[in-house]
């Protein structure tokens, strides 16, 4: 079955970096398209960024343009998130997701992960 | 951005009957809308992709329906597992960005 865990969160003061990375299992990791989706505590769900299934294509919420970068290593069944110039409102739990549609994906998030929580404060 | 709004914030429905849930977006963004369901300290699941179409191992009584504007998720018989918070979500400008809506609480009446 599907399973995908994030690891990487933490508290991380104003200005600072993190890696989140998110490790993949029970399907074909480099045929699909994957998502990294937030929700900020007590509130809803905003997506982040999504990359292609072989790396060539990535997109990002304006939000997160150009301070994040969303990567993967297809060879490690593996998709990070490199978040730089945090915010206090970048404080939220990280999910990674699938997407439903192999190759290029159709924008939507069908398997989830449990979910890794970055606090953004000093 | 396409916004989605979502109404009404929080359902309260006994088990066993229906609840109807509604969602809007600000423009058109023909079928191409999903339903997540997110239960306290997990991750959603997805329910209803194509605006009507079930996901695998989604129940019957899961229904979506609607286009362009306007989009209802019906739950038929609510089971004690159904409370919890349901979203809708766009991806019409795909890839673009996708955008959800706030969100509604069903809870037990």
């Amino acid at each position: 079955q599907v399973q995908l865990v994030e690891s990487g969160g933490g508290v991380v003061q104003p200005g600072g970096s993190l890696r989140l990375s998110c490790a993949a299992s029970g399907f074909t990791f480099s045929s699909y398209g994957m998502h990294w989706v937030r929700q900020a505590p007590g509130k809803g769900l905003e997506w982040v960024a999504f990359i292609r299934y072989d790396g060539s294509n990535k997109y990002y919420a304006d939000s997160v343009k150009g301070r994040f970068t969303i990567s993967r290593d297809n060879s490690k069944n593996t998709l990070y998130l490199q978040m730089n110039s945090l915010r206090a409102e970048d404080t939220a739990v990280y999910y990674c997701a699938k997407d439903l549609r192999h190759s290029y994906g159709d924008g939507i998030p069908d398997y989830w992960g449990q979910g890794t929580l970055v606090t953004v404060s000093s | 951005e396409i916004v989605m709004t979502q109404s009404p914030a929080t359902l309260s429905v006994s088990p066993g009957e229906r609840a109807t849930l509604s969602c809007r977006a600000s423009q058109s963004v023909s079928s191409n809308l999903a339903w997540y369901q997110q239960k306290p300290g997990q991750a959603p699941r997805l329910l209803i992709y194509g605006a009507s179409t079930r996901a695998t191992g989604i129940p019957a009584r899961f229904s979506g329906s609607g286009s362009g504007t306007e989009f209802t998720l019906t739950i038929s018989s609510l089971q004690s597992e159904d409370f919890a918070v349901y979203y809708c979500q766009q991806y019409n400008n795909w890839p673009l960005a996708i955008t959800f809506g706030q969100g509604t609480r069903l809870e037990i009446k």
